[in-house]
């Protein structure tokens, strides 16, 4: 099937340190998006990124479109406390018209 | 609120009985995609529509699920003769034009308990 392998899968850490999280695929994406979702809400677009090599921020969140177009990563630095949740990554794969979503990473910090 | 509207937020439903989520798209979004979520898990595409079409419903189950959205008003999942494992958040998105064009922007969901 269409699979993204989204890692990690939970991550522990002090508020201030730096997160790195990625999603792989054995199939070619057109589109990486990175989500974030909190307990009750939807997801909500964080990044977009349309080519390969683009590398895109938004405040402490970067965003990487793999060269291979079969990865990205999503960083988030200093991190603080409303980074809780439940991160995301969804592509499209080349020459389809969905949305596939990664499994999720849970970020977790304390204080 | 200009963002994409889903009722009921909460659904309860015995087995055997009907469930209806509504979902109406961002203004001007005419692209309206419906995902399923079990918990601790991603989203799960189940059906993606345009205006009175059905683009791609690969991801719905064959039978008991269906979807339209209409020429006027809200896109509905349907779900017949519900059973406990159905019970799942069901979120809808929109998107402006096709999928791979643009952002899928996403409702808060509408959770659905099967008794």
């Amino acid at each position: 099937g269409q699979q993204l392998n989204q890692s990690p899968q939970s991550m522990f850490i002090q508020e201030g340190e730096d997160v790195s999280m990625n999603c792989t695929s054995s199939s070619i994406f057109n589109t990486w998006l990175w989500y974030k979702q909190e307990p009750g809400e939807g997801p909500v677009l964080l990044i977009a990124l349309y080519k390969a090599g683009e590398l895109t921020s938004n405040g402490r969140l970067t965003a990487q479109f793999g060269i291979t177009r079969k990865d990205s990563f999503l960083n988030i630095s200093a991190s603080i406390p409303s980074d809780v949740g439940i991160y995301f990554c969804a592509g499209i794969i080349q020459g389809a018209q969905k949305l596939v979503f990664g499994q999720g990473t849970r970020l977790t910090i304390n204080p | 609120n200009a963002g994409v509207m889903q009722n009921p937020r909460h659904l309860v439903r015995r087995r055997g009985q009907e469930a209806r989520l509504r979902c109406s798209p961002m203004k001007g979004h005419s692209h309206v995609y419906w995902y399923r979520q079990l918990p601790e898990e991603g989203l799960k595409f189940m059906v993606y529509l345009q205006k009175e079409n059905i683009i791609d419903e690969s991801g719905m189950p064959k039978e008991r699920f269906s979807a339209e959205f209409p020429k006027e008003g809200p896109s509905i999942l349907r779900i017949q003769q519900v059973v406990r494992g159905d019970s799942a958040a069901y979120f809808c998105a929109s998107s402006l034009g096709q999928p791979n064009t643009g952002e899928l922007f996403f409702g808060e969901g509408s959770r659905l308990t099967v008794l």
